[in-house]
């Protein structure tokens, strides 16, 4: 059971256009939301994190979307650049319980930007 | 020095065989988890464990066996290998602000 559904699978942008990702999930008590990079032999980074309380959270030209009602967030990449290019993670979780801490990830986007 | 270890990086084994995947941590989290990435399906949880005498089992626990010597030290076993046990594997720990830190990954092929 797929609780985190990530989309597109592959994503190709030029250099200096905006990248976009989207995550939907179904467990409403999710209550944390980040985003890992990895590049290409390395493991995952967290990149950018946010919880319910506010719909959008920027960090340079990282954006995360999120809307709590349609059960969806999205990572936005502004002004892409070839040093972007990797796989991303979305991912949830919740706080309290035994779930504390455990998280749960989308099945990935490859992103390729062209010079 | 890297804050997660993993050892071997590469393994190439036969079925049937059993084989164990190290992990060492320098971060000091009490949390520690294994993580297999397979192609479009991103990462799956193996294994958890929230301290030394705390072990549970994740999403795709069958075929696993974890065994957490110390706080820096988790280790996954696998007791009889089966090729679609062939991936890339991640240990993890978590700080109490929830971040996860992964190891470099060990690449799994079972033949």
């Amino acid at each position: 059971q797929q609780q985190v559904k990530q989309s597109p699978q592959s994503l190709i942008v030029q250099k200096g256009g905006i990248s976009i990702i989207n995550c939907a999930y179904e467990n409403t008590a999710f209550d944390y939301f980040p985003w890992y990079q990895q590049f290409p032999g390395k493991g995952p980074a967290l990149l950018i994190a946010i919880r319910p309380d506010v719909s959008e959270k920027k960090e340079g030209r990282f954006t995360i979307s999120f809307n709590k009602s349609a059960k969806q967030f999205s990572l936005h990449i502004m002004d892409s650049q070839p040093g972007d290019s990797a796989t991303y993670f979305c991912a949830a979780s919740m706080r309290g319980g035994t779930s504390y801490g455990k998280l749960t990830f989308g099945q990935g986007t490859i992103l390729t930007v062209h010079p | 020095d890297a804050d997660v270890t993993q050892t071997p990086r590469n393994r190439i084994t036969k079925t049937g065989k059993r084989i164990m995947l190290e992990c060492s941590q320098t971060k000091g989290h009490d949390r520690m988890y294994w993580y297999r990435q397979d192609p479009g399906l991103g990462l799956r949880l193996i294994y958890y464990s929230f301290d030394v005498k705390d072990i549970n089992k994740g999403e795709i626990s069958d075929g696993y066996s974890v065994s957490r010597q110390a706080q820096a030290k988790f280790s996954l076993s696998l007791e009889s290998a089966i090729p679609n046990q062939t991936a890339l594997y991640f240990c993890a720990t978590s700080d109490p602000h929830e971040t996860q830190y992964f190891g470099p990954g060990t690449r799994l092929l079972v033949l």
